[in-house]
């Protein structure tokens, strides 16, 4: 199935550093997502894009929606322990009668304290 | 408000097996959509319900199917389970462009 580029595919970092992650697609999408899984658990919504150009906050986290429409960023500043998880980007075309998302591979973010 | 719960939370089943995994959706959320998680990927859509129709579908065979109740509730049914349908599935409501997730079914096929 189809899945969007994600990297990098693993981090190891220190507590206290900043992180940096991006997502491609060779599709345009009107709607960017950003979640956090846990081990065991279903994806947790972190951030949500719905404009190109846009830059979103939600704490330490900052997303933003790419000009082009076919690529986003996160960001999280001074990690902590709990940051601790893989993340997943997701694009979606709302409206019409689908309105499925396309996920990426994850990024695996592990924080040493 | 409830979140989407979905049950049950693990099951091993035998290769030719039919199963049947349930979601309940977040409360005034009337879209239900279904995805599979394999190990070390990620959650690939299935296939959207809405108003108890299908409403859109991924590249999956028909041996997977659906169906959406009145209180937007939903099951996925798998037929003639294969080794490679080992999984974990993710069911998500949504209303609007709020979309929520249930914790999962971990299915295994042995």
């Amino acid at each position: 199935g189809q899945q969007l580029n994600q990297s990098p595919q693993s981090m190891f970092i220190q507590e206290g550093e900043d992180v940096s992650m991006n997502c491609t697609s060779s599709s345009i999408f009107n709607t960017w997502l950003w979640y956090k899984q846990d081990p065991g658990e279903g994806p947790v919504l972190l951030i949500a894009l719905y404009k190109a150009g846009e830059l979103t906050s939600n704490g330490r986290l900052t997303a933003q929606f790419g000009i082009t429409r076919k690529d986003s960023f996160l960001n999280i500043s001074a990690s902590i322990p709990s940051d601790v998880g893989i993340y997943f980007c997701a694009g979606m075309n709302y409206g019409g009668s689908q309105g499925n998302l396309i996920f990426g591979k994850g990024t695996k973010l592990s924080v040493k304290p | 408000e409830t979140g989407v719960t979905q049950s049950p939370t693990h099951l091993i089943k035998t290769r030719g097996q039919q199963v049947t995994l349930r979601c309940s959706s977040q409360s005034g959320h009337n879209t239900v959509s279904w995805y599979q998680q394999a190990l070390g990927q990620g959650p690939q859509f299935i296939f959207q319900y809405y108003r108890e129709e299908e409403n859109g579908r991924g590249n999956f065979p028909p041996r997977f199917s659906g169906l959406q109740f009145p209180n937007y509730s939903s099951e996925l049914n798998v037929n003639a389970l294969e080794l490679d349908d080992s999984a974990l599935y993710l069911c998500a409501s949504s209303g609007g462009l709020s979309y929520t997730f249930g914790s999962g079914t971990r299915l295994t096929v042995v």
